[in-house]
């Protein structure tokens, strides 16, 4: 089935470093990705929608110069954390859509997830 | 969407079927619930969906009331392996509808020995 991937699966920065997480559909070509913080004991938050081609829609709250998105091809989202912090430590989730799916059932397929500690 | 109610946390005996409620009474003629879960640092997995009839699939079943205030899923035999934050959600048809997901709090599943 559909396959969405996440790299690192972990990672470690210094504070005020910045650091990039990919997001990349594996069998299908998504337009709309998703971005989702997690902090510990807590729910999913979503940040923004990655859109191929266009500017990232953010949440309300979320700072775009912050968390920069740039989805270039239908098989890639990035999020870069700008000059991070202890307090940008946090598991970031992504998901993707498969419009090859032309059903209302599950078409959302999340990634495993990458777990970031600024220190 | 509309906004769902869920308890906080349940325990089940591995072996026995495990029911996890979930109160939407606000929902719309055209929203879908769906479940999802997470297990501990993983992405969440889909689990099953439906609009208003009652749905099996190899995982789990979905029992919506008929009013469509609220519905249960059910796992029929819980394995410890089953342990996991169980999530409802309730919104319109991911066809030509994007597919944000808002998440609530969820249902905290622990199956025991």
């Amino acid at each position: 089935g559909a396959v969405v991937s996440q790299h690192p699966s972990w990672v470690i920065c210094k504070s005020g470093t910045s650091v990039k997480i990919e997001c990349r559909s594996l069998d299908f070509q998504a337009t709309t990705m998703f971005w989702y913080r997690q902090f510990p004991k807590q729910s999913l938050m979503l940040m923004a929608t990655s859109n191929e081609g266009s500017k990232a829609t953010y949440e309300q709250g979320v700072e775009k110069d912050k968390f920069l998105i740039n989805h270039a091809s239908l098989t890639l989202s990035t999020l870069t954390v700008t000059s991070a912090h202890p307090e940008d430590s946090s598991f970031y989730i992504c998901s993707a859509r498969d419009p090859g799916q032309l059903t209302s059932g599950n078409t959302i397929y999340f990634g495993e997830g990458s777990w970031l500690t600024v220190v | 969407d509309a906004k769902t109610t869920q308890p906080p946390s349940m325990d089940c005996a591995e072996g026995r079927a495990a029911n996890l409620p979930c109160n939407h009474s606000t929902i719309s003629g055209n929203e879908y619930v769906y479940w999802y879960r997470q297990i501990h640092s993983q992405g969440p997995q889909y689990i099953i969906h439906g609009l208003k009839n009652n749905e099996t699939n190899e995982m789990a079943s979905l029992i919506i009331t008929e009013d469509r205030k609220s519905s249960t899923l059910i796992l029929p035999h819980a394995t410890l392996r089953d342990t996991a934050v169980y999530y409802c959600i309730v919104r319109v048809s991911f066809y030509n509808q994007g597919g944000k997901l808002i998440f609530g709090q969820g249902t905290e599943l622990s199956v025991k020995p």
